[in-house]
């Protein structure tokens, strides 16, 4: 059973780097199926999905053109876990921040997700 | 980007009760629709992908239809633990767009 389990800082000042771990159990990050995902949730924007990172004989990156120039993913496969970081925070990105899943097999869905990290931005 | 737009955006219902949600994407998605279920403070979980596939552990009380851009999701018999709001997925692109959401709520 695949398990995810978040940690990071609950607050961020604006202008500084917003950075979550989601650690991986029951899978492993660089399984060559499958993908690794960050997704956001807020009143004003809903769900909203963040970006993916993916191994397929090497590491692929996909993210959402409303944060490409401020987000990186990145895998850690010493540690089984992948990162988020989102730099240059506003307000804007107060959200509830979940780390998921897609198993590559099959139809793509999201499962399982964390447990959600509500990150402020705030001074 | 492909948009998601679910009606209604909420409900009120009985237990017992037939209730069917409806979401529409912006072009054809063929079947790569999801359904998940969200309580508050919880993660959302999913239901229904591919459209119409229950998802393993998901009572079959749920169900999913349709295919291009009009899907339904259909709780047959609604239940207390199943009030809740429900949102749809398109899995058609990387983007993975997500529906507003209907809330079903106790009447």
């Amino acid at each position: 059973q695949v398990q995810l389990q978040q940690s990071g800082p609950g607050l961020v000042k604006p202008s500084q780097t917003l950075s979550l771990t989601c650690v991986i159990s029951g899978d492993t990050v660089s399984s060559n199926s499958g993908s690794w995902n960050w997704i956001r949730q807020s009143p004003s924007r809903g769900l909203e999905w963040l970006g993916r990172t993916y191994y397929k004989s090497k590491w692929y990156n996909d993210y959402a053109v409303s944060v490409k120039s401020r987000i990186t993913i990145n895998p850690d496969t010493s540690k089984n876990q992948f990162s988020l970081q989102l730099s240059s925070v506003t307000p804007e990105d107060t959200a509830v921040y979940y780390c998921a899943r897609d198993p590559g097999s099959g139809w793509p869905r999201f499962d399982p997700w964390g447990q959600g990290t509500l990150v402020t931005v705030s001074s | 980007d492909i948009q998601m737009t679910q009606s209604p955006s909420s409900l009120s219902a009985s237990v017992g009760d037939r209730v069917t949600i409806t979401c529409r994407a912006s072009q054809s998605i063929s079947s790569y629709l999801n359904w998940y279920q969200q309580k508050p403070g919880k993660a959302p979980k999913v239901l229904i992908y591919g459209a119409s596939n229950l998802q393993s552990g998901v009572p079959s009380r749920f169900s999913g239809s349709g295919s291009g851009t009009d899907f339904t999701l259909i709780i047959s018999s609604l239940q207390p633990e199943d009030f809740a709001t429900y949102y749809c997925q398109q899995s058609y692109s990387a983007l993975g767009t997500f529906g507003g959401g209907t809330k079903v709520e106790i009447k």
